[in-house]
């Protein structure tokens, strides 16, 4: 089955401190995995994705098959970082998503 | 280049009823996915159209149906609403799950919020 667990309804930081929302997953075969992020009054977006393995917005998640997880994190959170964040993984014709972590960054 | 609009926005209809959700799909993308996001709770899949076919299903009853037109947009119908069908529908183009690596990204529409009363 496929399966992805944000176990973090809720996360709230400082500005300034890192931050790191987790992923965990379940499948089979070889994993595809995203984050999409949804800030105030906008529409879901992708945020990144780890066959890029790329930094966007100075976020980074790095795919570790051993542990099944693709953690995002941030070194140094800012404020306009608060929003809704999804992990979500690519399975047959389908993306699966987690239910998501609401990040808040407290000034 | 257009993303992907979506409508009605919000709407209300009462149990049993039937409604219809449209969706426009970003310029060339040919395939049109349909989501469920009840309050809450991350985005789940309904169906993807590719080519004007259903080319994949989630675990959605068959009152739940689709249509993709050639010019890839697409409808979503649910017939004989419940309760809890209350919530955002959101509908996302690509180019298509199974293609390369770089064709899976989805584009989301801002999605039509379904309520039944």
């Amino acid at each position: 089955a496929q399966r992805v667990t944000q176990p973090e309804k809720l996360l709230s930081v400082f500005k300034g401190a890192p931050v790191e929302l987790k992923c965990n997953y379940s499948y089979s075969g070889s994993p595809e995995l995203f984050w999409y992020v949804q800030y105030s009054r906008q529409r879901l977006q992708l945020l990144l994705r780890h066959i890029s393995r790329e930094s966007i917005k100075g976020f980074t998640a790095d795919l570790n098959k051993g542990e099944t997880s693709f953690h995002l994190k941030k070194p140094f959170a800012q404020e306009e970082d608060s929003a809704m964040y999804y992990c979500a993984l690519k399975g047959a014709q389908k993306l699966v998503f987690g239910q998501g972590t609401r990040l808040t960054i407290n000034p | 280049e257009t993303g992907v609009t979506q409508s009605p926005t919000h709407l209300i209809k009462t149990r049993g009823q039937q409604v219809t959700l449209r969706c426009s799909s970003q310029s060339g993308h040919n395939t049109v996915s349909w989501y469920q996001q009840a309050l809450g709770q991350g985005p789940q899949f309904i169906f993807q159209y590719y080519r004007e076919e259903e080319n994949g299903r989630g675990n959605f009853p068959p009152r739940f149906s689709g249509l993709q037109f050639p010019n890839y947009s697409s409808e979503l119908n649910v017939n004989a609403l419940e309760l809890d069908d209350s919530a955002l529908y959101l509908c996302a183009s690509s180019l298509g799950l199974a293609g390369p690596p770089g064709a899976n990204v989805l584009t989301f529409g801002a999605g039509s919020r379904l309520t039944v009363l």
